[in-house]
């Protein structure tokens, strides 16, 4: 059965405290993708990487930085927490040249307070 | 110019009826996949079914099936036989091309489904 995890479901974080947050999959894919979901807005792309060591910004980078040290993990940090930073974070994955669907995450809703 | 338009923020269907969530696209790109996920309340994005742009005929996933009207570029969802389990967000997303190797998806901001018994 495929599989995305994210290591957390909800998480607390105090204003500017460094936040990581982690995905790992387990079916081999070489695209990992972070969104951030809010009300009204859908899914925003914030960075993906195609490869390991290898990422690129997606549509909301600002704030953010990525690391992926190994095929299955696809981390997403949140050097200096703000509350506009307040959202449900989703992580996905797809085969490389897929042009079918991309594998969602649980999610983590962060509250930055 | 938002890429995919989701024009209906919440619908509510009666059980049983069939209900169609509307999703128009624009792009330059004579290559591209629509998708459709749903997400319950508990979160997770599930997908749904997948057109492709070259595809002749309607893509149909059981109860679903897509409506894919090229020259109006609409690819609406119709559900049929609405059940309680199906009311949850559903997202209309696109794929264009390929940047940097992979693939990305455009997500509209969502019809809200309300299934009345």
């Amino acid at each position: 059965d495929v599989k995305v995890t994210q290591s957390s479901r909800y998480l607390v974080k105090r204003t500017g405290e460094k936040v990581f947050l982690e995905c790992v999959q387990d079916m081999d894919h070489e695209n990992m993708f972070w969104y951030r979901q809010d009300p009204g807005l859908g899914l925003r792309l914030i960075y993906f990487s195609y490869d390991v060591k290898m990422k690129e910004k997606g549509d909301i980078p600002e704030g953010y930085s990525v690391s992926r040290e190994k095929k299955e993990r696809f981390s997403l940090i949140l050097e200096s927490a703000s509350t506009n930073q307040t959202s449900m974070y989703l992580c996905a994955s797809s085969e490389q040249l897929a042009a079918y669907e991309q594998y969602f995450g649980p999610g983590t809703r962060l509250t930055v307070t | 110019a938002q890429k995919i338009t989701q024009t209906q923020p919440g619908m509510f269907v009666q059980e049983k009826e069939a209900v169609t969530l509307d999703c128009t696209y624009d792009t330059s790109d004579p290559s591209y996949g629509l998708f459709w996920y749903k997400q319950p309340s508990s979160g997770e994005m599930i997908f749904l079914i997948y057109q492709g742009s070259y595809d002749q005929q309607n893509a149909t996933e059981g109860r679903y099936s897509l409506n894919f009207q090229k020259a109006r570029k609409s690819a609406n969802l119709v559900i049929s036989a609405s059940q309680l389990g199906d009311s949850a967000m559903y997202f209309c997303a696109m794929r264009e091309g390929r940047r940097a190797g992979s693939y990305q998806l455009t997500f509209g901001k969502g019809t809200k489904l309300s299934v009345i018994p």
